[in-house]
C-alpha cells in the first residue's frame, strides 16, 4: 500500500464550489505539507503544517485553508473554487531530521 | 523572484550517454540540496541529495556535484537509460527551516 495517499485523483468542479482534497499518510512523519503545481512553475507552496496544532500559510495561500485533523491526516479545502485554480495538487510527508519530502500520487483539480 | 532555477526546461540524450542536468540558486542560506524525479501521473520521488560541506554525491548510476562559489549543482547520470526519461526537479532548503524551495523542473528524453 501506498504511504502517502490523496483523494480524489481527479475532480472537475465549477466555480464558486467548495472543495476538499485529502491526505493521508501512514509514515508516521510529523510534517505535511500542500503544493500546486502548474506548467513552467514547478511545485509551490500552498500550506503547511509541523504537527497536528501547528499551521501555515506558505507562498500562494490566498484563497485556500487547511485542516490536520490527525498526524496523519491534512486536507486542504478551496472555499469558492475558480478557474486559475486548475492545477495538479500534491500533498506530501517529511519526518525527524530528514530534508526528504515523500509526495502522494497527486490531484488533478478542474475548475470550469 | 525565483531562488533556484532550472534553465533548461528540456534536454534530450541519446540512450548510453551521459545526462547532465542543472540547477543554480540565489540564497546562500541554502545548504542542502534534493533532486526529485516525476513520472507523468505520479507523484514526485526522492532522487538523490547533497548537503553543502560535501561537493559530490554519488548513488549508483546518479552523482550530484555541488559548486558553492557559483551556486550551481548538477546531476549527472550515466549511462542514461529509457527508465530515466522523466522530469527533474531540483529543491533546496535552509538550515533554518525543513522548507524545501523547488526548481520549475527539466524534462529529460531519453533517445533509442
Amino acid at each position: 500500500d501506498a504511504d502517502v495517499t490523496q483523494t480524489p485523483r481527479n475532480r472537475i468542479t465549477k466555480t464558486g464550489k467548495r472543495i476538499m482534497l485529502e491526505c493521508s499518510q501512514t509514515k508516521g512523519h510529523d510534517r505535511m505539507y500542500w503544493y500546486r503545481q502548474d506548467p513552467g512553475l514547478g511545485l509551490r507552496l500552498i500550506y503547511y503544517s509541523f504537527d497536528v496544532k501547528d499551521i501555515n500559510k506558505g507562498e500562494i495561500s490566498d484563497g485556500y485553508s487547511v485542516s490536520r485533523q490527525a498526524q496523519a491526516k491534512f486536507s486542504l479545502s478551496l472555499e469558492s473554487a475558480i478557474p486559475n485554480q486548475t492545477a495538479l495538487y500534491f500533498c506530501a510527508t517529511q519526518g525527524g531530521m530528514g530534508y526528504e519530502q515523500y509526495f502522494g500520487p497527486g490531484t488533478r483539480l478542474t475548475v470550469t | 523572484d525565483q531562488q533556484v532555477k532550472q534553465n533548461s526546461p528540456s534536454l534530450s540524450v541519446q540512450e548510453g550517454r551521459i545526462s547532465i542536468l542543472n540547477c543554480d540558486y540565489t540564497n546562500s542560506m541554502f545548504d542542502y540540496f534534493l533532486w526529485y524525479k516525476k513520472y507523468p501521473a505520479e507523484g514526485p520521488t526522492f532522487l538523490i541529495s547533497i548537503s553543502s560541506i560535501k561537493d559530490k554525491n554519488e548513488d549508483g548510476r546518479f552523482t550530484v556535484f555541488l559548486n558553492k562559489s557559483a551556486k550551481h549543482l548538477s546531476l549527472h547520470i550515466v549511462p542514461s537509460q529509457p527508465g530515466d526519461s522523466a522530469v527533474y526537479f531540483c529543491a533546496a532548503s535552509a538550515a533554518s527551516n525543513y522548507q524545501l524551495i523547488w526548481g520549475a523542473g527539466t524534462k529529460l528524453i531519453i533517445k533509442p
